[in-house]
């Protein structure tokens, strides 16, 4: 079946730190791949995506790389803030049938000053 | 302006107690959807709605009952309320139901005594 897999948390780290969220998919197809932010007592929103393999996603300094070969959508971000402090959940939409949207279970990320 | 606006945000009622949810969007867009997220933030699609029609459907007790007056609009009745329901309810809305970016409103917390 299709299955989006991401790594558990929560993640802490100290601002400035290296930040890496693996996830990695099951699908029919060649989905679209997306990383979703939800920062405390607000809905998700949309980080970035990437709509077939090899593309690079990236916004607000984040970055992930659809990788057709490991089914892996990785999130990454070079230098974390306190503001980066949410859940980051990694999605793919199938792209036939009913094009539904799968969620991973969401990886918590707590920055620290 | 908010893009999707759901309404109430907090609800707290018996169990057994029939309640609805709210949910207008203002971008539109022809494609609505009803997700619940639990308390281990496990993100889970209930329903979607595509120009008034019901394109999902997932494994949703039919105590849940969905009603889309009109494209802009897709609100959630729930009859007979169980401890279980107790979630946080997202509606969010698409351009259509192939392509883009989910547009997510802010939750109703839904706590059922």
């Amino acid at each position: 079946g299709n299955s989006v897999t991401q790594m558990e948390g929560p993640v802490t780290l100290s601002e400035e730190a290296f930040l890496t969220i693996n996830c990695t998919y099951t699908a029919t197809g060649y989905p679209s791949l997306f990383w979703y932010v939800q920062y405390p007592g607000e809905g998700l929103q949309l980080l970035l995506k990437a709509t077939k393999a090899d593309d690079k996603g990236s916004n607000k300094g984040f970055e992930a790389t659809y990788r057709k070969e490991t089914t892996s959508f990785h999130l990454e971000k070079g230098s974390v803030q306190v503001s980066d402090s949410a859940v980051y959940f990694c999605a793919l939409r199938l792209t036939s049938g009913t094009y539904k949207y799968i969620f991973g279970t969401g990886t918590r990320l707590k920055v620290l000053a | 302006d908010t893009a999707v606006s759901q309404t109430p945000k907090y609800l707290v009622t018996q169990m057994g107690n029939d309640k609805s949810i709210k949910c207008e969007q203002n971008l539109g867009h022809d494609t609505m959807y009803w997700y619940k997220q639990d308390s281990k933030k496990f993100l889970k699609i209930m329903f979607s709605y595509n120009n008034k029609e019901l394109i999902i459907n997932e494994t949703v007790p039919n105590r849940f009952s969905p009603k889309s007056p009109d494209k802009a609009h897709l609100n959630l009745h729930i009859n007979s309320l169980e401890l279980g329901d107790s979630a946080v309810y997202f509606c969010a809305s698409s351009q259509d139901i192939t392509t883009g970016e989910l547009f997510f409103g802010e939750g109703s917390r839904l706590t059922v005594l």
